[in-house]
């Protein structure tokens, strides 16, 4: 069974607005990576969070892992086609896994 | 640092033939891994080592052997290649899965595999 559900599967979005990807655990999460991955590409690490109620932002992406450390999700702010791609979480349970993916699009 | 290297980038197998696919890091990382992505189904862990001459089962083992005998190269090798097993393949590494853990996962650029 899935241990790392995103939502949602998929997102199409105008340029310019914002969105928000929930990734939720049915473990507690020692440690929740964020990556995002361009279409037949390999995957580029955004961000890590450890602690509950941690909150970190790389230009306009912002992650939260809530203070139950069961559940995080990444925010982007005025999104551009720059951020199309899928966007995968990870998490240390007893070992590394990945959530589903979400697979945003970006249009004009 | 070349950071970890996948190959070969593409392959196509008939039923039945074995292969290993090869992944080597630089970076003198303890934890290594293997994952296959299929569309809708994200990243499924095939097997995983914390250091040499230890390996262990992800989610998705059957049909994959590993071994670790240096800490750099983890080879995941296909026993008899069979259709379901047409994906994409990662390997990754990080310097510790000890907690708590401040590692960074390192992607290698994936290999495309066909089994027809």
């Amino acid at each position: 069974s899935q241990e790392l559900e995103q939502s949602p599967q998929s997102l199409i979005v105008q340029e310019g607005k914002n969105l928000t990807i929930n990734c939720t655990s049915s473990k507690t999460l020692y440690g929740l990576y964020w990556y995002k991955q361009k279409y037949g590409e390999g995957l580029i690490f955004l961000m890590m969070l450890q602690k509950g109620g941690e909150e970190k932002s790389h230009e306009k992406i912002t992650a939260k892992l809530d203070e139950k450390k069961q559940q995080s999700s990444l925010h982007i702010t005025a999104s551009q086609p720059s951020h199309a791609g899928i966007y995968l979480c990870g998490a240390e349970t007893d070992k590394l896994i990945f959530g589903t993916g979400t697979r945003l699009q970006v249009f004009p | 640092n070349a950071g970890v290297t996948q190959t070969p980038k593409f392959q196509v197998l008939k039923t039945g033939q074995s292969m290993t696919l090869q992944c080597a890091q630089d970076m003198n990382h303890e934890y290594m891994s293997w994952y296959r992505q299929d569309p809708g189904m994200g990243l499924r862990l095939i097997h995983y080592s914390v250091g040499a001459g230890i390996t262990d089962q992800g989610e998705v083992p059957n049909g994959y052997n590993v071994s670790r005998s240096t800490t750099e190269d983890f080879p995941l090798r296909l026993l008899s290649a069979a259709p379901s097993q047409t994906s994409v393949y990662f390997c990754a590494s990080s310097y510790s899965i000890a907690r708590p853990s401040y590692n960074e996962q390192f992607f290698g650029p994936g290999t495309r595999l066909t089994v027809l």
